[in-house]
């Protein structure tokens, strides 16, 4: 199966810094998105972004399909966004509903005031 | 609008034992996958509800199964609980249609003794 590798492992960072997370995937993908999962697990969606650059206010995403990475940008960092960043990407299209995600191993975040 | 809302919260059981979560899609949404988090990975694909039949399966034992209602509600069984099924279970749903975005409720930490 596909492999999703993100980068670096962890982060600290001061409050105020910019930071950019790297997620490598080994084959092409139909899907990609970027997920904050806070304190207490909740996943939160960042972007959906299979090709292309997306922005949401201090937090931007590119995905440069063709050579198979996808970058997190987080600009003017805040406590707030400490946490577990995870990159999960769809391989194959299953069209009867659809289709899973694999995961990477995530990139811990921590913003200290 | 309400979104992915997943009950419990928490739940501790002991070892042999059977288990049930529940998870109520986002509105609108008709398509449920239950991922299984360890400690320190990323979700792991169980398995995804459509039109009220198993669509897709990951690479998990029987001892895991489900189920999916009318309204779109699903429920995750786990019966002959082993320590290893110690994780947070998290669902998401979906619209049916290849490899569109997926969206996560707050988990459920279930605790094997």
């Amino acid at each position: 199966g596909i492999q999703v590798e993100q980068s670096p492992p962890d982060l600290i960072l001061q409050e105020g810094a910019n930071s950019t997370l790297r997620c490598n995937f080994s084959d092409s993908v139909n899907n990609l998105q970027w997920f904050h999962q806070n304190p207490w697990g909740q996943l939160i969606n960042l972007f959906y972004i299979p090709s292309g650059t997306k922005q949401n206010g201090r937090l931007s995403a590119t995905t440069v399909a063709t050579e198979r990475y996808s970058l997190l940008y987080i600009s003017s960092s805040q406590t707030t966004d400490s946490g577990v960043y995870f990159c999960a990407v769809v391989r194959t299209i299953y069209t009867g509903a659809n289709s899973k995600l694999t995961f990477g191993k995530g990139i811990t975040l921590s913003v200290r005031p | 609008d309400a979104g992915v809302t997943q009950s419990p919260t928490h739940l501790i059981k002991t070892r042999g034992q059977q288990v049930t979560l529940r998870c109520s899609p986002k509105s609108g949404h008709d398509t449920v996958s239950w991922y299984q988090q360890a400690l320190g990975q990323g979700p792991q694909f169980i398995f995804q509800y459509y039109e009220e039949e198993e669509r897709q399966r990951g690479n998990f034992p029987d001892r895991f199964s489900g189920h999916q209602y009318p309204n779109y509600s699903s429920e995750l069984n786990v019966n002959a609980l082993l320590l290893g099924d110690s994780a947070l279970y998290l669902c998401a749903s979906s619209l049916a249609g290849g490899a569109l975005e997926q969206f996560f409720g707050p988990g459920t930490r279930l605790t094997v003794l």
